[in-house]
């Protein structure tokens, strides 16, 4: 079945470039999406890029696309310490009702 | 903004217990969803609704669980006999067409 891997940790400095790596499985994904989830909280849509897409830039932002490879990527540039927090990568199943199906999430530590 | 609510934000039940989670949907929305992640686990999905019916479940979603749409406005997720394994953040999303909106989730304790 389909499958979403992500490594489980990422620890930055305030100010400098985070990068969240994520692959996926389904190449027939119609779109792939980045939701963010700080402690207490739900899941809150941050991005999402349609699969014939290889970048999608909104502000801080930055979604990379590599459908050969089934990969897909977040950026946030010039981290800050409010971006603590889970990511979890997404893919649209390509079946009946497309529901997502998501990696096990990506803890970034924002160090000071 | 409008956003999806849900009630209570957190459920302490016994096994063998009833328990109805409920939710708000954004109110044009059009699909509904519930998913579920257990402590430490990826967020996995249990059913999604349309068109007041069930339009897919997974393979957690047995016949312990029931979502209900009952007055155009709530959607619920009731499961009649916990189970200790039933211990999950229990989020509630919905759709107009494309991107799910999540709600903040109720979490269930099961004793």
């Amino acid at each position: 079945g389909e499958d979403v891997e992500q490594s489980l940790f990422l620890s930055v400095r305030e100010g400098d470039s985070s990068v969240i790596n994520c692959t996926y499985t389904d190449s027939s994904s119609t779109y792939l999406y980045w939701y963010k989830q700080e402690p207490g909280a739900g899941l809150q849509l941050l991005t999402y890029i349609f699969s014939n897409m290889d970048m999608k830039q909104d502000q801080r932002l930055t979604v990379l696309l590599n459908k050969k490879d089934k990969h897909l990527s977040l950026r946030i540039a010039d981290t800050q310490t409010g971006d603590s927090a889970i990511y979890f990568c997404a893919e649209r199943d390509s079946g009946n009702t497309g529901k997502l199906i998501f990696g096990q999430g990506t803890t970034l530590q924002v160090k000071p | 903004e409008p956003e999806v609510t849900q009630t209570p934000s957190h459920q302490v039940t016994q096994m063998g217990q009833e328990v109805i989670l409920r939710c708000v949907p954004i109110s044009n929305h059009l699909y509904f969803y519930w998913y579920r992640q257990i402590l430490g686990q990826k967020v996995e999905f249990l059913v999604s609704f349309y068109n007041n019916e069930i339009s897919e479940k997974s393979e957690i979603f047995d016949d312990q669980f029931s979502v209900e749409r009952p007055d155009g406005s709530n959607f619920t997720l009731k499961i009649r006999s916990t189970k200790l394994e039933d211990s999950a953040m229990y989020f509630c999303a919905s759709s107009p067409t494309g991107s799910e909106y999540f709600g903040p989730g109720t979490r269930l304790t099961v004793t």
